[in-house]
This record gives C-alpha cells, structure tokens and sequence, in this order.
C-alpha cells in the first residue's frame, strides 16, 4: 500500500512571497491533517478535513494560510504572504476516520525556509 | 487545556541500559495516548497506543491517570532505538497533541 505523498519535499523562498504545498493521502482515508512542526517542537494541527469538510482549523493563521480538499482527495496548503516564523516542516497526515483508535499516517513532510 | 509535556530534549543511555522516556498530559476526560517515533530519516510513525497494551520492539507504556503519565520503557536499550520519541494525545476528534519530543541516543 502506497503511503502518504507530498510534494515538494523542500522549499527556500523570501519572505512575503507565497508558497503552496501538496498532499495525496492513503487510498479510502477520508480524514486528512496537515502539521506544521517548527524545530525543536512536536507536530501542531493547523487544519483537519473530513473528506472536503473542514473539522478543525482552530489553530489554522487565517489571514495568511488557507488549506482545500475539494474532492475529497489531494489537498493543498498554500502560505500567502509568508513570514520568517513559518520556517517548519509541514506535514501532511491520513487516517481511515477520525478520533476513535484510527491511526494517522504521516507523510514525509516538506521543510520550508523562509529567508 | 490538553496538553502533552516531555520534560527532557535529550536523553543518552548505553547499549542494554533501561531507558525510560517520560511523558504528562493534562486532559479532562478519558484520554487516548500514543508514542510516535522518528527514526533518522524516515516518517514520524506509531509506535504504540495505550489501549493496546502491547509490547512493540521491547517497548512498553502504561497509563497512569493518578499521575496523568504515559512513560515509555525498556528494559535493555539497542543502538537501534535511537531516535526522536513524541508522546501524543488524542481527542474525540481525532485531533493529535503532541508533546515536544525527546530524542533518545544509545551509545554502544
């Protein structure tokens, strides 16, 4: 079984640019995460899909970050404009359903630098 | 608040040594805790989950909600082993707190 893909794997631009990264889950996981993971610290939740529903963006920076999934499938999280502080690895996640004791699968992340 | 703490960044063992990993969380309600582990170079993966109560590669964690902790033992640490270690909560939603992760050396 394939895993979690994500593209592109690594990532430098200037600050105030923008950046879009790109995510296809596990094949039938209809609950999809994205994390951003600054170094040193654990994965934090920015956004939770349920097929093309958004769960959870409490924790999403609205005013620069928005994040789609309109089939259901593959999504995007795009930074516009983008600040120093959102150097990180952003990492995209899957899982059959969610809460319950369904496991998230992560992908192998994109590290973006913003200079 | 849910909140997961690794109190340490670092830890370094010797090969065969126990290592224990330590892990708190603060949550109102029955929580659902998990290890993840980071190998160098691979994908942050699942290690092992409290309801399981499984044994995976030596490893164990029991749940301890007197003293809202979730440690993760061995008894005898291999070269192997090392690696980042997150201890994460999940809510009903599905949703993953993690700790800020500790990264276990074992030297030979």
């Amino acid at each position: 079984e394939a895993g979690v893909a994500q593209s592109p794997r690594y990532k430098i631009i200037e600050k105030r640019q923008s950046v879009a990264f790109w995510c296809n889950p596990i094949s039938g996981h209809a609950t999809l995460y994205w994390y951003q993971q600054i170094l040193g610290q654990g994965p934090k939740l920015l956004i939770q899909f349920q097929n093309n529903g958004v769960v959870d963006d409490s924790q999403l920076p609205k005013d620069r970050f928005s994040a789609e999934r309109l089939k259901g499938v593959d999504s995007t999280l795009k930074i516009q404009p983008a600040k120093l502080e959102d150097s990180a690895v952003y990492l995209c996640a899957s899982s059959l359903r969610p809460g319950g004791y369904n496991e998230q699968f992560f992908g192998p992340g994109t590290r973006l630098t913003v200079l | 608040a849910q909140r997961v703490t690794q109190p340490e960044k670092l830890l370094s063992v010797f090969k065969g040594a126990p290592v224990e990993l330590k892990c708190n969380y603060s949550y109102s309600g029955s929580p659902e805790l998990f290890w993840y582990v980071q190998y160098s170079r691979q994908r942050l993966q699942l290690l092992l989950r409290h309801i399981s109560r499984e044994s995976i590669k030596g490893f164990t964690a029991d749940l301890n909600k007197g003293e809202t902790s979730f440690h993760l033992k061995k008894p005898f640490a291999q070269e192997e082993d090392s690696a980042m270690y997150y201890c994460a909560l999940q809510n009903q939603g599905g949703k993953l707190i993690f700790g800020q992760g500790t990264e276990l050396s074992v030297k030979p």
